[in-house]
């Protein structure tokens, strides 16, 4: 059965405090793992894709990771508007179908 | 481009009433798909469509109908509403088979008392 997971579900950082979120992953054929943010009363923005182990993709404070079973979500020197909730998403090359990670909610404080 | 648009924006039900999500998408997407977004279960599929005339169940299908007479429009139905289908709705759109990032709406905060 293909899962997500994610870890951890919440996360507080102080302005400045670099960290990285965990996405673990069983998917029968990797078809392609995105990351979403999503803002409170928004729908999900999207980030990154990754096709491939050993993948790796940057947007300003952060930088996407990818491994055979799982990826991490790094954040450098956050601001406090990087304060979201991080979704992490497969897709299965059986199905085609999104299957998303519960998110973790990231608080920046200044 | 507007993107992908929903409407409304909130709704309140009574149980056993029905309604209708409006979806809709001006970037020519074939793929469209809904999903629920519930606190601590994340986002979960319900129906999706690839085209015009093609639609499939996703992981929570029960108590949802929907149609896609058109490339544009993607609306879901709830046929008999109850509180267990008080919820976050977002509807999503992505070309090229499905395969590539998904473009989400605002979002239907729907309560059914």
């Amino acid at each position: 059965e293909d899962q997500v997971t994610q870890s951890p579900e919440a996360l507080r950082l102080q302005e400045g405090e670099s960290s990285s979120l965990n996405c673990s992953y069983t998917v029968s054929g990797l078809r392609g793992l995105f990351w979403y943010r999503q803002d409170p009363g928004k729908g999900p923005e999207f980030l990154f894709t990754l096709y491939s182990a050993g993948e790796e993709k940057e947007k300003e404070r952060l930088k996407a990771t990818l491994t055979k079973k799982e990826s991490f979500l790094h954040i450098t020197a956050p601001k406090p508007e990087d304060s979201a909730t991080y979704l992490c998403a497969v897709s299965s090359s059986n199905t085609g179908k999104l299957i998303f990670g519960q998110g973790t909610t990231l608080q920046v404080k200044p | 481009n507007a993107g992908v648009t929903q409407t409304p924006k909130f709704q309140v039900l009574k149980t056993g009433q029905s309604m209708t999500l409006q979806c809709a998408q001006d970037m020519n997407h074939e793929y469209m798909s809904w999903y629920r977004q519930d606190p601590g279960m994340g986002l979960r599929l319900i129906h999706y469509s690839v085209g015009a005339g093609i639609t499939d169940q996703g992981e929570v299908p029960n108590g949802y109908n929907v149609s896609r007479s058109t490339t544009e429009d993607f609306p879901l139905r709830l046929l008999s509403a109850a509180p267990s289908q008080t919820s976050v709705y977002f509807c999503a759109s992505t070309g090229t088979g499905g395969y590539n990032e998904q473009f989400f709406g605002p979002g239907t905060r729907l309560t059914v008392l």
